[in-house]
């Protein structure tokens, strides 16, 4: 399979312990983007990067959010002292580098905080 | 504030009626507009649109851009039960790498 690859597809978890999702993005692409949905929403964007540089962070991305890409292959996306708000489906994207380039998507990460 | 707005948000037809979804959008500097169907978890790519009047195909799928009214449909014909999905609308805008969603219009295609 040569999409995109997220583990774990579900985690539970407690509040206040920390989280973190990696995702495999298609090998010759060196854009990579995180997302976040909720239930009856669209995705939210997160973060992007080109190969390792972390490019763009969204607002919604607060402090207890990080994410990496030490290789410019895959990426961490770790949430500290987790909250029952960050329960949602977070999903990872990559595409290849270029003005217009369609974003493929992997099959996200369920995140369930109780 | 950038934002896609897409209508209806549910939909629920026989197999064989023909559907168009609608997608508005305003965000600055628009670059492209791309349509994803999504079924149970990771959303698919279905077309992408830059320029105005100019129609995308594939099978029963259709879709164009009208730049002067800052919109997109999106048609099905002779739809069928495998049509059924989440249809999302997200646009690019310059600047910027991130895609604006819209909430996307549940489609329902019944036997």
């Amino acid at each position: 399979d040569t999409g995109v690859s997220q583990n774990p597809r579900h985690k539970i978890t407690k509040r206040g312990q920390n989280v973190t999702f990696r995702c495999d993005p298609i090998s010759e692409h060196n854009r990579l983007y995180w997302y976040r949905q909720t239930l009856g929403q669209g995705p939210e964007f997160l973060t992007y990067f080109q190969n390792e540089a972390q490019l763009e962070k969204s607002r919604l991305l607060s402090d207890r959010f990080s994410a990496e890409r030490p290789k410019g292959s895959f990426s961490t996306l770790e949430i500290q002292r987790t909250e029952q708000g960050d329960s949602a489906m977070y999903l990872c994207a990559s595409s290849s580098f270029g003005q217009n380039t369609e974003a493929f998507f992997g099959q996200g990460t369920r995140l369930t905080v109780v | 504030e950038d934002k896609v707005v897409q209508s209806p948000l549910s939909l629920v037809v026989h197999e064989g009626d023909t559907v168009t979804l609608n997608c508005s959008y305003e965000v600055t500097n628009f670059r492209s507009l791309l349509w994803y169907k999504q079924e149970k978890k990771a959303p698919t790519f279905l077309f992408m649109l830059t320029s105005s009047g100019i129609e995308k195909k594939s099978g029963r799928l259709s879709s164009i851009l009208d730049k002067k009214e800052l919109s997109s449909i999106l048609n099905i014909t002779a739809t069928q039960t495998g049509d059924s999905a989440i249809y999302l609308c997200a646009v690019y805008q310059g600047g910027s790498e991130k895609l604006v969603f819209g909430k996307g219009t549940k489609l329902t295609v019944n036997p």
